[in-house]
């Protein structure tokens, strides 16, 4: 299966602050990638998908890039409701695979 | 727009078989995948398996031979098997359409809110 690692697992932030997550895929997967927002208590929520794509609906502050093995979710402008938990998700092959999760913290 | 329930036990006895299901509304569940994913109580998310609405279906290997996932188109519902459960079985579960486009990639959009099935005598 591929290996998902995502960096940093955890981090600290303030209102405004740019955020910027990596994932990296243990071989190349293309641009089959997306990105998932989970907030305690609450099923995960599709942000990005095919890298890039913004799903309809997200805030435009979101946004996705990276090809072959190397990812980024960049939050341009971090606001309140943006403090959760982000999650890879490689959808290259099967078994499909997350990564283990970053936590956006107040700082 | 489609929404996902899951529904079934909240707790199952080591050994016995876990089931759920999935009702799928505002939506019919023909012509797409469906997906169920778990996520053990503070852990990170893992990809059970998948199915079409015609009943064929791929299963992650670290549990193929333990799952089972079907469908029942008449009710718009698809369903979660996994047998032999234990302690490590314990997380919650979601269900999950999974979206397949031929020329932007697959995801899974939208969730259902999620079950959580302990396992415990």
């Amino acid at each position: 299966a591929i290996q998902m690692t995502q960096s940093p697992s955890s981090l600290s932030a303030s209102v405004g602050d740019r955020v910027t997550i990596t994932c990296r895929a243990s071989q190349g997967i293309r641009n089959d990638l997306g990105w998932y927002q989970q907030k305690p208590g609450r099923a995960p929520k599709l942000l990005i998908y095919a890298a890039s794509r913004l799903q309809s609906g997200v805030p435009s502050r979101f946004s996705g890039s990276g090809s072959g093995t190397d990812f980024t979710l960049t939050i341009s402008s971090l606001q309140p409701e943006d403090f959760a938990t982000y999650y890879c998700l490689q959808d290259y092959n099967f078994p499909w695979t997350f990564g283990q999760g970053t936590k956006v913290e107040f700082k | 727009q489609v929404q996902l329930q899951e529904s079934g036990p909240g707790l199952v006895k080591p050994s016995e078989t876990l089931v759920l299901t999935c009702t799928v509304s505002g939506g019919s569940i023909s012509s797409y995948y469906w997906s169920w994913i778990r996520q053990p109580p503070g852990k990170g998310l893992e990809w059970i398996g998948y199915m079409y609405y015609t009943g064929s279906t791929t299963y992650n290997p670290s549990l193929k031979s333990r799952v089972t996932i079907s469908v029942d188109t008449s009710k718009n519902q698809f369903s979660l098997k996994l047998s032999s459960v234990t302690a490590a079985d314990t997380a919650v579960y979601y269900c999950a359409r999974h979206v397949a486009a031929v020329d932007s990639g697959d995801y899974l959009d939208p969730w259902g809110q999620g079950t959580l099935v302990t396992v415990s005598s």
